[in-house]
């Protein structure tokens, strides 16, 4: 079955101390891995995606990456405005739905 | 600006009673998703359709119904056969190449009375 997991649930950081949030994965052939941002009462906002092993993608200051098994959402230096729940979500070559991880809220405090 | 709007933000339903939630965007975007997201928990599929008079059952289908009958628009109705409809609805959409990632509104909070 396919199945995404994310860590921790919540994080809570300082601003400006770098920390990593996890999302393992099984999925029946990978089509993509995809990276959103939620803030509280609002939809999903993209962030990433990433298609295959030993990639990575940058924005600000964040940084994606992907192995056959989890992929890693890399905060550097956060700061206040960073604090949102971060979803991960992959989609399987045989359905092309998107299966979605319970997500990691994250709080930076100043 | 290019999006989606999902309308009300917020819906309270009564007993025995259907509600629909709108969804409506100007992305030109051919497929169009139904989500439903609780507390601790990721989003699930209620229903999709890729294309206009056409739409099929995701995980979590019982209780719900849509119709697609404009590529814009793709309207929800939680009807009284959901029993536990609390919860935040979420629709997305994509363009005719789902490897794209999925666009979301801002959702539509729905309460019982």
């Amino acid at each position: 079955e396919d199945q995404v997991t994310q860590s921790p649930e919540a994080l809570r950081l300082q601003e400006g101390e770098s920390s990593s949030l996890n999302c393992s994965y099984t999925v029946s052939g990978l089509r993509g891995l995809f990276w959103y941002r939620q803030d509280p009462g609002k939809g999903p906002e993209f962030l990433f995606t990433l298609y295959s092993a030993g990639e990575e993608k940058e924005k600000e200051r964040l940084k994606a990456t992907l192995t056959k098994k989890e992929s890693f959402l890399h905060i550097t230096a956060p700061k206040p405005e960073d604090s949102a729940t971060y979803l991960c979500a992959v989609q399987a070559y045989n359905t092309g739905k998107l299966i979605f991880g319970q997500g990691t809220t994250l709080q930076v405090k100043p | 600006d290019g999006g989606i709007t999902q309308s009300p933000k917020y819906l309270f339903r009564k007993e025995g009673q259907n509600v629909t939630l709108s969804c409506e965007q100007n992305l030109n975007h051919d497929a169009m998703y139904w989500y439903r997201q609780d507390p601790g928990q990721g989003l699930r599929l209620i229903y999709y359709s890729q294309i206009v008079n056409d739409f099929q059952k995701g995980d979590i289908a019982e209780g719900y119904s849509v119709s697609r009958e404009k590529k814009e628009s793709f309207p929800l109705t939680v009807t009284s056969a959901q029993k536990n409809p609390t919860a935040f609805y979420l629709c997305a959409s994509t363009p005719i190449d789902l490897t794209q990632p999925q666009h979301f509104g801002d959702g539509t909070r729905l309460s019982i009375l």
